[in-house]
């Protein structure tokens, strides 16, 4: 596609659900990057991949969260046992490396009741 | 890694140049200065990004001081849709490349 896509734009779940929140990244893109946004805050990093190489995972706040990505295209951010601290907006953002500029996605409502 | 301030709102006449501010002041040399800005309920949007020298686009212009400990973003001629949050990001180096955002500043644009 032309731009970086998430499904689903919105998510309401209850406490102790798991979700998976999928995003698309530009095709050819190396680098994929999640990130959370709360209500009202900047954009809090979570994990990054490149390539094939190891994620870094420095970002993910608890091991509630993980994230894969398959073929290094498509990634998914899982979350165990959601809690009400979850809510936030989940964005997906792409680069095709070095010093280039990020594509986010319109980003995952992630709702937690 | 650099961090940065930003004043947290600022607000602009329509048609008037916006100059936003950003510190930076433990910016490593290699250490680009980004600006991205998040129209409400939107994916961040890239702007610029510099290194030491002034950078000018479509967009924007972006100054460096020569210490490199601090720019300004600058909107030309400010319209009502560049009301909006503008982040000022240094990214770290040199792997993982990773983007620290702040809470940046709220422009508000007014006719």
């Amino acid at each position: 596609g032309a731009g970086v896509s998430q499904s689903p734009s919105n998510k309401v779940t209850e406490k102790g659900k798991d979700v998976e929140l999928r995003c698309d990244p530009i095709s050819g893109h190396t680098a994929l990057y999640w990130y959370r946004q709360s209500l009202g805050q900047g954009l809090e990093f979570l994990i990054y991949f490149q390539g094939n190489s190891a994620p870094d995972k420095s970002g993910l706040p608890s091991d509630r969260f993980s994230a894969e990505r398959t073929g290094g295209s498509v990634s998914t951010l899982t979350i165990q046992r959601t809690q009400q601290e979850d809510s936030a907006v989940y964005l997906c953002a792409t680069t095709s490396g070095g010093y280039n500029e990020q594509f986010f996605g319109p980003g995952t409502r992630l709702t937690v009741l | 890694d650099a961090k940065t301030t930003q004043p947290p709102s600022m607000d602009c006449a329509e048609g008037r140049a916006a100059n936003l501010p950003c510190n930076h002041s433990t910016i490593s040399g290699n250490e680009y200065v980004y600006w991205y800005r998040q129209i409400h309920s939107q994916g961040p949007q890239y702007i610029i990004h510099g290194l030491k020298n002034n950078e000018t686009n479509e967009m924007a212009s972006l100054i460096i001081t020569e210490d490199r400990k601090s720019s300004t973003l600058i909107l030309p001629h400010a319209t009502l849709r560049d009301t909006a949050v503008y982040y000022c990001i240094v990214r770290a180096f040199p792997t993982p490349i990773k983007f620290y955002f702040g809470s940046g500043t709220k422009l508000n644009v007014k006719p």
